[in-house]
């Protein structure tokens, strides 16, 4: 089946690093997106991992092992306003009919403490 | 360039009243999609469309209507509320094929009593 995981809730103090984990189980793998939503607003676009590795982007990455089904986006410099939830999608290639559709996680609820 | 946008933002309704959720994109997206995010839930997958005049059910498709009748909008339709679709309603929308980041609105918030 299609499932995706994520931790319900961390918590990281001012100025730290986190790490937040994603495992998905799909039938075919066509790309990881990670967004972040913070409390009663819109999910917005972080970055998207279709090759095995690193992505950086300033004080954020984002890591993807197809083989390991695993993905992790990690933040460093954490500050107040990262307090969010930070959502895992991953496209499934299945038919043609569901290509353009994204399985997501529940989302990781982060609160960042001074 | 507003990206995409909601009407309304907010509505109450009463059990079987009607109301249409509008979004616009002006990004010149191909694809459009309406989602609802509940607590515990997650974002599900109402319709979406891949091109004006195209629309297809996504995951949890009953009890919405939607409409693509213009490329830049997406209508999401609820014939006769039920306080099950009590929701924060999501649209979204992405470029198209090879291209599928998805970027979304910001949200109408529906409480059917």
């Amino acid at each position: 089946g299609q499932n995706i995981d994520q931790p319900t809730e961390m918590t990281a103090t001012e100025g730290a690093i986190v790490q937040i984990n994603c495992t998905y189980q799909t039938s075919g793998f066509n790309g990881l997106f990670w967004y972040q939503q913070h409390a009663g607003e819109a999910p917005t676009f972080l970055s998207y991992n279709v090759l095995d590795g690193l992505e950086e982007k300033g004080r954020f990455s984002s890591f993807l092992s197809r083989s390991k089904g695993y993905s992790y986006l990690l933040k460093k410099e954490l500050q107040m306003k990262d307090s969010a939830s930070y959502l895992c999608a991953v496209r499934d290639k299945g038919n043609a009919g569901n290509n353009r559709k994204l399985i997501w996680g529940l989302g990781t609820s982060l609160a960042v403490n001074p | 360039n507003a990206g995409v946008t909601q009407t309304p933002k907010f509505r109450v309704l009463k059990t079987g009243q009607s109301m249409t959720l509008l979004c616009a994109q002006d990004m010149n997206h191909e694809y459009m999609y309406w989602y609802r995010q509940d607590p515990g839930m997650g974002l599900r997958l109402i319709h979406y469309s891949v091109g004006e005049g195209t629309t297809a059910k996504g995951e949890v498709p009953d009890g919405y209507n939607v409409s693509r009748l213009k490329k830049q909008n997406f209508l999401l339709g609820l014939e006769s509320a039920a306080p099950s679709q009590t929701s924060v309603y999501f649209c979204a929308s992405s470029r198209g094929p090879g291209e599928e980041t998805q970027y979304f609105g910001p949200g109408t918030r529906l409480l059917v009593l």
